[in-house]
């Protein structure tokens, strides 16, 4: 079945930690999107690729870096810069341009800094 | 700035009481609407795009609809399981997408 899978599922950090969530799509998409989501809010898009080997900051993009090595992983690292990073993060893929362009989402990670 | 607004953040409905839900959106450079249903937990599950003014989807009790500056998601004689809270999405150029913050729905049987 085509997809995106996240994972892990539940991730626990300590305070000064470095961790990194993965998000793998087979839905042969070109764009890939971070956003991060806290209680009673929306969805705020962290980074987005495009294209293999690049990528833009999105709205929040700080304390945060991602890499775009294959069209199918987008990784996401939320790094010690990071001050409030327990949230639900959700990894999404879509064509880039033209007809069809909704964007697919993964079953998120939730972090937890313990 | 582009940003996406909705309303009510939060609607409680009897089963079968019919309503709607209300996105509004910046204007210029919008290359399309989409309306998402997320359960508590989960990622969001994709269910309309809107290109135009004008149009309309529908799926089982939902209808999403598109004017020049709003999108109505129409809720019709709703079920206990169409509770979950309900997103929509304005993409714009560089093929970002800015989402509001959504109407959580609460049927009650």
């Amino acid at each position: 079945d085509g997809g995106i899978t996240q994972s892990p599922k539940y991730l626990f950090r300590k305070e000064g930690q470095n961790v990194t969530l993965s998000c793998e799509q087979n839905l042969n998409h070109d764009a890939m999107y971070w956003y991060r989501q806290d209680p009673g809010q929306g969805l705020r898009l962290i980074y987005y690729s495009q294209i293999v080997n690049d990528f833009q900051k999105g709205d929040i993009a700080e304390g945060y870096s991602v890499s775009r090595e294959k069209k199918e992983s987008f990784p996401l690292t939320v790094t010690s810069a990071q001050k409030n990073p327990t949230a639900f993060y959700l990894c999404a893929s879509s064509i880039a341009g033209g007809p069809g362009t909704e964007a697919f989402f993964g079953q998120g990670t939730r972090l937890t800094v313990v | 700035e582009d940003q996406v607004t909705q309303s009510p953040e939060a609607l409680r409905l009897q089963e079968g009481e019919s309503s709607s839900l209300n996105c509004s959106y910046t204007v210029s450079g919008l290359r399309g609407l989409f309306w998402y249903r997320q359960d508590p937990g989960k990622g969001p599950e994709f269910l309309f795009t809107l290109y135009s003014a004008g149009e309309e989807k529908e799926k089982e009790r939902l209808k999403a609809t598109l004017t020049k500056k709003e999108s109505f998601l129409h809720i019709t004689a709703p079920k206990p399981e169409d509770s979950a809270t309900y997103l929509c999405a304005a993409l714009y150029n560089f093929n970002k997408f800015y989402f509001g913050s959504g109407t959580k729905l609460n049927v009650k049987p």
